[in-house]
């Protein structure tokens, strides 16, 4: 079975430039998770979405950041315009039901300069 | 509100050693309680989790936990630990019901000496 599949890997910007990364769930899990994980902290829920809706986006900084599940499959989250603490590693995790177990993907490095 | 603390950063130990690390967590009612590792470059592994019942769980890779609820603690053990042991390790409580919304610790970075 195929894991959460996440790209790119990494990613440099300058601050105030944008970046998109995206995620493919493991298939027919209907539940998706964007978490920020921060160097030295353990990861954050930025937002989960249960097919293509919107569970919890309270920690997610709408003002700059924005995600979507089109079809409730692949999901985008993006950054616009980016800051130097926005510098983490975003994980994108999957689970079948909302109480289900999480997978991880490898993640998606920023370094924002 | 919910949060989880694992007091210790960075702990090494000798590779056949036995291993604890520590987690405390704070929540008003019965949590669900996760540990996870993480190896460099690599996404998080689900190593075991505590819903209910038995409060000694039994993980992958040879760990267990043990939750205690009068010490609100959920410590992670290994009684011989291998070289490949060496990564992160994140405790984190969930809320359940409608979300599956975790709450992580800082981690707890693991050194395994020869």
């Amino acid at each position: 079975e195929a894991g959460v599949a996440q790209s790119p890997r990494y990613k440099i910007i300058e601050k105030r430039q944008s970046v998109a990364f995206w995620c493919n769930p493991i298939s027919g899990h209907a539940t998706l998770y964007w978490y920020q994980q921060i160097l030295g902290q353990g990861p954050k829920l930025l937002i989960q979405f249960q097919n293509n809706g919107v569970v919890d986006d309270s920690q997610l900084p709408k003002d700059r950041f924005s995600a979507e599940r089109l079809k409730g499959v692949d999901s985008t989250l993006k950054i616009q315009p980016a800051k130097l603490e926005d510098s983490a590693v975003y994980l994108c995790a999957s689970s079948l039901l909302t109480t289900g177990e999480l997978f991880f993907g490898e993640g998606s490095r920023l370094t924002v300069l | 509100a919910q949060s989880v603390t694992q007091p210790d950063i960075h702990i090494t130990v000798s590779e056949g050693a036995s291993l604890e690390l520590r987690c405390n967590y704070s929540y008003g009612a019965t949590p669900y309680l996760f540990w996870y590792v993480q190896s460099p470059g690599q996404g998080l592994q689900l190593l075991l989790k505590y819903f209910s019942g038995d409060t000694l769980v039994q993980g992958i890779k040879g760990f267990e936990a043990e939750f205690k609820r009068s010490q609100s603690s959920f410590n992670l053990r290994k009684p011989s630990v291998h070289w490949s042991d060496a990564a992160e390790y994140f405790c984190a409580v969930g809320a359940g019901g409608a979300t599956n919304k975790l709450i992580f610790g800082t981690g707890t970075l693991l050194a395994v000496q020869p």
